[in-house]
C-alpha cells in the first residue's frame, strides 16, 4: 500500500539557518508528490509539487525539494529560513489512476519551529 | 488555481446532533475530496464525491455516519451525523486542479461537547 514517511515531528532552527524536512514514501509506480504548509487555524497550501521532469523542484516563498528515485525521497529545502515559515508541513503522494491522480496520502506532518 | 469557500469555519455542536459543511468553489471541477484532520494529526481522507454519483468512501468511513451530496460541479457537503467527542476534528474539502496540483479549503474546526 502507498504511504507517506515525515521521520521528523518537530523540528526547530534559528532563523536564517537552512532547513530540510524529510519524506520517504512508499509506491509501485512513478509518484506524485507534495509539499503543503499549514499555519495555525489556515487551511492547506500547497508549496511545490513533482510528477515528471526535472527531479529538482522550485516552489514558492523560497522552498525547493528534490526527487531522489533511488532512496524514496522528496525532502523540502529552504537555505534561509524566516519567522514566517514557522508551520506545520505536510509530505503526499498522489495515488494515480489512467494518467492522472485523484486522491492524496499524506505524511504525519512536522511541526516547524523558528527561533529568532 | 481554483478557489474554495467552506463554511461553517468552526463550530461548537451537542453530542448526537448533526452538522453539514458546506463547500463551493469558483469552477466546475469533476472531483471533490473531503478529508479529516484529527487533533495533532494528519489529514485522512473520508471520501471522493463525483458529480451524479455517489460518493467513494475509504475504508472506516461510512455513508450513514458522513453523507454526502454533489448536486452539481460547484458545491458539496458533508455532514457529520450522530456525532460524538471522538468526531472532534477539522473537516477539509479539496479539488483537483490543473497540472495535479490540489486546492483545500480553509477548513471546518468541529468541536463536539
Amino acid at each position: 500500500a502507498q504511504s507517506v514517511t515525515q521521520p521528523d515531528i518537530h523540528i526547530t532552527v534559528s532563523e536564517g539557518a537552512s532547513l530540510e524536512l524529510r519524506c520517504n514514501y512508499s509506491y509501485g509506480a512513478t509518484p506524485y508528490l507534495f509539499w503543503y504548509v499549514q499555519s495555525p487555524g489556515q487551511g492547506l497550501q500547497l508549496l511545490l509539487k513533482y510528477f515528471s521532469g526535472d527531479t529538482l523542484v522550485q516552489g514558492i516563498k523560497g522552498f525547493e525539494a528534490e526527487f531522489k528515485r533511488s532512496q524514496s525521497s522528496f525532502n523540502l529545502r529552504k537555505p534561509s529560513v524566516h519567522w514566517s515559515d514557522a508551520a506545520e508541513y505536510f509530505c503526499a503522494v498522489g495515488q494515480a489512476y489512467g494518467g492522472a491522480t485523484n486522491k492524496l496520502i499524506f505524511g504525519t506532518g512536522t511541526l516547524l519551529a523558528v527561533q529568532p | 488555481s481554483a478557489v474554495i469557500s467552506q463554511k461553517p469555519s468552526r463550530d461548537i455542536c451537542q453530542r448526537g446532533t448533526s452538522l453539514t459543511i458546506q463547500c463551493q468553489v469558483d469552477s466546475q471541477v469533476t472531483m471533490m475530496f473531503w478529508y479529516r484532520q484529527q487533533p495533532g494529526q494528519s489529514l485522512t481522507l473520508i471520501a471522493t464525491a463525483n458529480q451524479g454519483s455517489e460518493a467513494t468512501y475509504e475504508s472506516g468511513f461510512v455513508i450513514d455516519k458522513f453523507p454526502i451530496s454533489r448536486p452539481n460541479l460547484t458545491f458539496s457537503t458533508l455532514t457529520v451525523s450522530n456525532m460524538s467527542p471522538e468526531d472532534s476534528s477539522i473537516y477539509l474539502c479539496s479539488v483537483q486542479g490543473l497540472n495535479y496540483g490540489y486546492t483545500f479549503g480553509s477548513g471546518t474546526r468541529l468541536t463536539v461537547v
